[in-house]
């Protein structure tokens, strides 16, 4: 079965430090990688997609992923945390050959002054 | 002008009754979904319909009834209100394809008592 595991709840990282926020997957065939962040009480909001490609991916609010095939990771990264950056990721695929988006189980990150 | 949006934001309610939640997007996607956010965040699919035609039923149970009158509408109708229905119900849109990232909708949180 496709899944998508976060391994971690909660990052914890101080501002003005590099975040990692990590992901690993299990899919058959090529695998097509999102990033997700959810705010408080809001919705999801795409950040970054890996579909085929560079393996070092740039999103949105300088956020970047890099999909490592020998390693079935897709972490996300960002070089300096900011405390607005704080919510919750999701790392999510595509399932099979259906428009199935299957979600990891979130990670939360803490971002401290 | 939102993307995906789905009214109502907030919905208590009692155990026994029907509620239904409703979704649409103005965005021309073909694809449209239904999420559940249980109270430890954690994302399931529940429905997808491409083109009004429903695709993927995630073996909800059949008090959940979804209704897509266009591309552009996917409404949820839930009969017969558990306790454990009570979650954040997301809906969402994209088009049809592997490749394409998911627009969602800032959820409607049913609170069953």
């Amino acid at each position: 079965a496709q899944s998508v595991a976060q391994p971690e709840d909660q990052v914890n990282v101080a501002e003005g430090n590099p975040l990692t926020v990590k992901c690993t997957y299990s899919v058959s065939g090529n695998p097509y990688l999102f990033w997700y962040v959810q705010y408080p009480n809001r919705g999801l909001q795409f950040l970054l997609k890996y579909i085929t490609g560079d393996n070092l991916v740039k999103g949105s609010y300088g956020f970047e992923a890099e999909f490592n095939k020998s390693q079935t990771s897709f972490h996300l990264k960002k070089p300096s945390a900011l405390v607005s950056d704080s919510a919750l990721y999701f790392c999510a695929s595509f399932s099979g050959g259906y428009n199935k988006l299957i979600f990891g189980a979130g990670t939360r990150l803490a971002v401290h002054p | 002008d939102t993307a995906v949006s789905q009214t109502p934001k907030y919905l208590v309610t009692q155990m026994g009754n029907d509620k239904s939640i409703k979704c649409e997007q103005n965005l021309g996607h073909d694809t449209m979904y239904w999420y559940k956010q249980d109270s430890k965040k954690f994302l399931k699919i529940m429905f997808s319909y491409n083109n009004k035609e429903l695709i993927i039923n995630e073996t909800v149970p059949n008090r959940f009834s979804p209704k897509s009158p266009d591309k552009a509408h996917l409404n949820l109708h839930i009969n017969s209100l558990e306790l454990g229905d009570s979650a954040v119900y997301f809906c969402a849109s994209s088009q049809r394809g592997q490749n394409t990232e998911a627009f969602f909708g800032q959820g409607t949180r049913l609170t069953v008592v």
